[in-house]
């Protein structure tokens, strides 16, 4: 199994340009989850799907945050317009079904750097 | 207050030294729990889950005190290549989808 694939591994961009993270998770699991990972933060929930539906947003920071998942093996998040705060590593992960038998196995990440 | 907590170290030991991290979590309700390891700029790998009669992998051992909200990982005989940061994730019965990662400890072993 090639296991969480992300997509672009680094990017940078200007402060006020779209980004758009994307992600294939392994093949059968379905839930999928964006997390983002900085320094002073750590790693934080922004949204998870089950079966290609957003369960909770809540961890979404703002608006200008969004999240699709138009199938079972593909999901994008976008941040239009990108701000300097944005920058930080997001990763994806997936399950079968969240339980210690089946926990999460996590993409590479993106490394995000808004200038 | 965190979902979960731990000491985000650096715990610095010699190679072959025994090392024990803990983590406590706020919600008595939690129903699963493991421990990550995150190598520098690479994503979280899991390490173990945490079973409630505590469980071993070879040098690594993971323990769960419900009574006091806090589960632990021993290493033993640590290897150079251990040195990681070590995440503490508890899974909520009220949100059994949800995942609560700590801050991470940070383990440096040395020759």
């Amino acid at each position: 199994d090639a296991g969480v694939i992300q997509s672009p591994r680094h990017e940078v961009t200007e402060m006020g340009q779209e980004v758009t993270l994307r992600c294939k998770p392994i093949s059968g699991h379905d839930y999928l989850f964006w997390y983002r990972q900085t320094m002073m933060r750590g790693l934080e929930l922004l949204i998870y799907f089950n079966n290609n539906v957003p369960i909770d947003d809540s961890g979404m920071p703002e608006d200008r945050f969004s999240a699709k998942m138009p199938n079972a093996s593909f999901s994008t998040l976008k941040i239009q317009p990108s701000e300097p705060r944005d920058s930080a590593v997001y990763f994806c992960a997936s399950s079968h079904q969240p339980s210690q038998n089946s926990p999460l196995h996590f993409g590479n990440g993106t490394r995000l750097t808004v200038t | 207050r965190k979902e979960v907590e731990q000491d985000p170290g650096p715990f610095n030991v010699p190679e072959g030294a025994t090392v024990a991290f803990n983590c406590t979590y706020s919600n008595s309700a939690s129903q699963s729990f493991f421990w990550y390891r995150q190598d520098c700029r690479k994503e979280p790998k899991l390490l173990m889950s945490v079973y409630s009669s505590g469980n071993e992998d070879g040098r690594f051992t993971a323990q769960l005190n419900r009574a006091s909200q806090y589960i632990s990982l021993l290493i033993r005989d640590s290897k150079l290549s251990d040195s990681a940061t070590y995440l503490c994730v508890v899974n909520p019965l009220y949100n059994f989808n949800k995942f609560y990662f700590g801050s991470g400890t940070k383990l440096n072993v040395k020759p």
